[in-house]
């Protein structure tokens, strides 16, 4: 079945610092990717999406770019802030037609900013 | 404001007595989830509805019942709760389009004693 397989957390950086989440999937099919992000004691919203190879979605300072040939969507931000310390959660829609709004999650990496 | 919302937000319980969290969504989605999220494993769908009087199973539905008698409620009912059910629970809204976006409600910590 489908799976998404993120980098293992916590990662700590300081602010101003290069991040980088590694997110790679398995999937039949072309599946949608996602990244959400769920702030302390938040519900989880979204970060960025896309829906085709070669894509890049962005937003806030953050980008990632859908790899088919490595089956990737790696989450970078050239310089992260205090605020953006969160969970973060790379996932994937039903790759087979209607998603049937099932997302299908990695494990989640938790970020921590210091000044 | 487009929202999901989830009562309660926290509660504890014990062994065996049934609970129901509510979740209500003004967007006019079609389809609605309820996920749980644990440790290390994220977050495993449990049930979904794609419309009123349509449910299915997710990956995680035993020991869960679900109903949708109108578009914007989706309650999760646990009618013999056990402690493995501890756990922080989602439910989630979207028109269920490739590629769309889902909106999460604020999550309810449940704990089961």
């Amino acid at each position: 079945g489908d799976s998404v397989t993120q980098m293992e957390g916590p990662v700590t950086l300081s602010e101003e610092a290069f991040l980088t989440i590694n997110c790679t999937y398995t999937a039949t099919g072309y599946p949608s990717l996602f990244w959400y992000v769920q702030y302390p004691g938040e519900g989880l919203q979204l970060l960025l999406k896309a829906t085709k190879a070669d894509d890049k979605g962005s937003n806030k300072g953050f980008e990632a770019t859908y790899r088919k040939e490595t089956t990737s969507f790696h989450l970078e931000k050239g310089s992260v802030q205090v605020s953006d310390s969160a969970v973060y959660f790379c996932a994937l829609d039903f790759a087979g037609g209607t998603s049937y709004g099932k997302l299908t999650f990695g494990q989640g990496t938790i970020l921590t900013v210091h000044p | 404001e487009a929202q999901v919302t989830q009562n309660p937000r926290y509660l504890i319980t014990v062994t065996g007595k049934k609970l129901t969290v509510t979740c209500s969504q003004n967007m006019n989605h079609e389809y609605m989830s309820w996920y749980r999220q644990d440790p290390g494993l994220g977050l495993r769908q449990i049930y979904y509805s794609m419309n009123v009087e349509v449910t299915d199973k997710g990956d995680v539905p035993e020991g869960y019942k679900v109903s949708r008698k109108e578009k914007r409620n989706f309650p999760l009912i646990l009618e013999s709760p056990s402690p493995n059910q501890t756990s922080l629970y989602f439910c989630a809204s979207s028109f269920g389009g490739r590629g769309d976006t889902q909106y999460f409600g604020p999550g309810t910590r449940l704990t089961v004693l």
